[in-house]
C-alpha cells in the first residue's frame, strides 16, 4: 500500500512543460524528509532522476527539476522529448513506519 | 564504474524459495547499504528490505517479515536475497540497489537489472 500519491498518467507535446505530484502526510514528506525521483523505463533498472528534492546526478539534464513543500513534491520535465515516455516514481523515508523506502504509486508519462 | 550485477531469471513452484544473488563492483563494498526492491507483476515499486555489508545488520518490510532473510559474502562483495513460501504474487522483477544517506533521507543511485521470478504451477 503506498503512501505517497501520484497521478496515474500525465502527457505533453514534446517540447512542452509537463508536472508530477507527489503527496504524502506529516509522517514522511511533511516531517522534512526529503524526496527522490526515479525513472523507470519497462524492462529496464530504475534511475536515479533526482535526489534530496532538487539535485541531478551527473548525467541528467537539467530538463529535469524538482520542488517540494509542505507535504506533497512535484518533479516538472520541461522541453519534453520521446525519449522521457517512461514510468516515474517518488520516494521518501515514513518515520511512522520506520521504513526508508516509500514509493509513490508512479506516473506513466506519455509523449504526444 | 559502480556496478550491481544480479543473478539470472528463475521459475518456482508454489511454496518454494529462491536466493537472488547481486554482487557489487566499482566502490567500497562495506561503505554503502544495498536495499531490494520488487516490483509485481502490473504493480509499482515496493520496498522488500536493505542490509548493511559491513555489519551485517539488516531491515525488513513487514509484509516480507518472516519470509525474507538476506545475507552476504564479503569475500566476493555479493549480497543475497532469499524469500520463502514463494505464492503467485510474488511474481515480478527484484531489483538490487545501492543505498545513500544523509540526514534527511535515504535513496538508490545505483541500481542492478533487476533478477524476474516468476511463481507458477
Amino acid at each position: 500500500q503506498s503512501v505517497l500519491t501520484q497521478p496515474p498518467s500525465v502527457s505533453g507535446a514534446p517540447g512542452q512543460r509537463v508536472t508530477i505530484s507527489c503527496t504524502g502526510s506529516s509522517s514522511n514528506i511533511g516531517s522534512g524528509r526529503d524526496v527522490h525521483w526515479y525513472q523507470h523505463l519497462p524492462g529496464t533498472a530504475p534511475r536515479l532522476l533526482l535526489y534530496s528534492n532538487n539535485n541531478r546526478p551527473s548525467g541528467v539534464p537539467d530538463r529535469f527539476s524538482g520542488s517540494k513543500s509542505g507535504t506533497s513534491a512535484s518533479l516538472a520535465i520541461s522541453g519534453l522529448q520521446a525519449e522521457d515516455e517512461a514510468d516515474y516514481y517518488c520516494q521518501s523515508f515514513d518515520i511512522n513506519l520506520n521504513v526508508p523506502f516509500v514509493f509513490g504509486t508512479g506516473t506513466k508519462v506519455t509523449v504526444l | 564504474q559502480v556496478q550491481l550485477v544480479q543473478s539470472g531469471a528463475e521459475v518456482k513452484r508454489p511454496g518454494a524459495s529462491v536466493k537472488v544473488s547481486c554482487e557489487a563492483s566499482g566502490y567500497p563494498f562495506n561503505s554503502y547499504d544495498v536495499t531490494w526492491v520488487r516490483q509485481a507483476t502490473g504493480q509499482g515499486l515496493e520496498w522488500v528490505g536493505w542490509m548493511n555489508p559491513g555489519s551485517g545488520r539488516t531491515a525488513y518490510a513487514q509484509k516480507f517479515q518472516g519470509r525474507v532473510t538476506m545475507t552476504r559474502d564479503t569475500s566476493i562483495s555479493a549480497i543475497y536475497m532469499e524469500l520463502r513460501s514463494l505464492r503467485s504474487e510474488d511474481t515480478g522483477v527484484y531489483y538490487c540497489a545501492r543505498g545513500v544517506y544523509d540526514s534527511s533521507g535515504y535513496w538508490a543511485d545505483v541500481w542492478g537489472e533487476g533478477t524476474t521470478v516468476t511463481v507458477s504451477p
